[in-house]
């Protein structure tokens, strides 16, 4: 069955430190991506990857780095964490094509004090 | 850039209600639509797609037509139950951007018995 599991579901992070969330899909999909959820905002894109040892920016990379090691993992990093940052967390993978849709996992809720 | 525009931030109903949430997007071409379901500590997930202009798409018994001339998609139900109390986002895959999606903000759906 396709499936996206993200780790850890809850983490809460000291203000400047690193904060390391992780994706991992079992559907041989190309595409990978990150978004967050905020109240109000919806869901934005932070980083998205076509494939192991790609990534590139979304809408909003600032004060994120992404890595893609393999064509199953995908990771979102917070070197300096900021209570700003403080949001859940999704990752999804897609085949590419754009009438392919992304499936999501079941979120990482970070919380920056 | 690509976007969507959701207006109702919240939607409050009874069961048996007809339902109605509006969705309008920018983007060249002939972009992907799509609406997600989101549950309580869940990812969204995908209630479905249509990529071409009069095309119906639907499920659950809810439906939406993609109508160019409008831009516009929007979600309706003619009849709600309280099961269907979630968050509801529209979202589009501009042409060659490979499955990434803009989301609007959402909608959350509330439907008393």
């Amino acid at each position: 069955e396709a499936a996206v599991t993200q780790s850890p579901r809850n983490k809460v992070a000291v203000t400047g430190g690193k904060v390391t969330l992780s994706c991992n899909q079992t559907n041989n999909h190309n595409n990978m991506y990150w978004y967050r959820q905020d109240t109000g905002h919806g869901l934005r894109l932070i980083h998205y990857s076509y494939g192991a040892g790609s990534t590139e920016k979304g809408d909003i990379p600032d004060g994120y780095k992404a890595s893609r090691p393999s064509q199953e993992n995908f990771s979102l990093i917070l070197e300096l964490a900021t209570p700003s940052q403080t949001s859940v967390y999704f990752c999804a993978s897609g085949a590419g094509g754009n009438n392919q849709a992304p499936l999501f996992g079941e979120g990482t809720r970070l919380s920056v004090l | 850039g690509d976007s969507v525009t959701q207006t109702e931030g919240q939607v409050a109903l009874s069961e048996e209600d007809f339902l109605t949430i509006h969705c309008n997007y920018s983007a060249s071409g002939y972009p992907t639509l799509f609406w997600y379901v989101q549950y309580p500590g869940e990812g969204p997930q995908l209630l479905f797609r249509a990529s071409r202009d009069k095309e119906k798409g639907s499920s659950r018994g809810f439906e939406a037509t993609y109508d160019k001339g409008t831009t516009s998609f929007h979600l309706r139900k003619a009849s709600v139950q309280e099961s269907d109390s979630a968050v509801y986002y529209c979202a589009l895959s501009g042409q060659g951007t490979g499955s990434k999606l803009s989301f609007g903000k959402g909608a959350k759906l509330t439907v008393s018995p």
